[in-house]
């Protein structure tokens, strides 16, 4: 049973497009996030929200707009994709604000 | 902010070897010190943790020690093992915060040779 699912796996896009990726969990957790993962493997925090509301909203271009419809589902839409929002996206939850647990990963990549 | 420095960048051992992994942060006020492990083409997982309030904490094979003082904490992974190999993050949360914003190290890529 899948703690905390993504969709899409992959995505595939042109530059200029805009593009949503959905996140959810079924652990009960009240806070998610969304981290960005580069080519070099780094883990930056981008957002987080604690019962649909956002508590962190780090320094990221206001293309990147998130959306927490209920406390289980956070999703990420990003506009006027550019060859720099290349990465891994990964959703995360937490009960405590301590342990996360992450999804499978979105591999976004912009032509 | 909280910013983490985690060393070395690669490391390889021999199997049944061991490894350590160094990790230093900025904020004093940092409580909590999780480490992860990420596969290749895998989702980071939590592998072991430990508070502020301890200095050590050990789960089999893998231990983690804390040093408050000189803001700076270990991984230990003892008799490795080839399955071992992973890029492995160490993290600190941001001033007791509630909300846990972490901030992640560089990570260390660990290679065990069979």
């Amino acid at each position: 049973d899948t703690a905390v699912s993504q969709t899409p796996k992959y995505l595939v896009t042109q530059m200029g497009n805009d593009k949503s990726i959905k996140c959810e969990q079924n652990l009960g957790h009240d806070t998610m996030y969304w981290y960005k993962q580069d080519s070099k493997k780094f883990l930056k925090i981008m957002f987080s929200y604690n019962n649909k509301e956002l508590i962190i909203n780090e320094t990221v271009p206001n293309r990147f707009s998130p959306k927490s419809p209920d406390k289980a589902h956070l999703n990420l839409h990003i506009n006027s994709l550019e060859l720099g929002d290349s990465a891994v996206y990964f959703c995360a939850s937490s009960y405590t604000g301590e342990e996360q647990f992450f999804g499978p990963g979105t591999r976004l990549t912009v032509l | 902010g909280e910013n983490v420095e985690q060393h070395p960048s690669t490391l390889s051992v021999q199997e049944g070897d061991s490894a350590v992994i160094k990790c230093t942060y900025s904020d004093s006020a940092s409580n909590y010190f999780p480490w992860y492990k990420q596969e290749l083409g895998k989702r980071p997982q939590l592998i072991i943790d430990i508070r502020s309030n301890v200095g050590e904490k050990k789960d089999q094979r893998i231990a983690v020690t804390l040093n408050k003082t000189a803001k700076h904490f270990s991984l230990h992974i003892t008799e490795t093992q080839p399955e071992d190999s992973a890029v492995y993050f160490c993290a600190a949360n941001a001033g007791g915060t509630s909300y846990g914003k972490l901030t992640f190290g560089q990570g260390t890529i660990l290679t065990v040779h069979p």
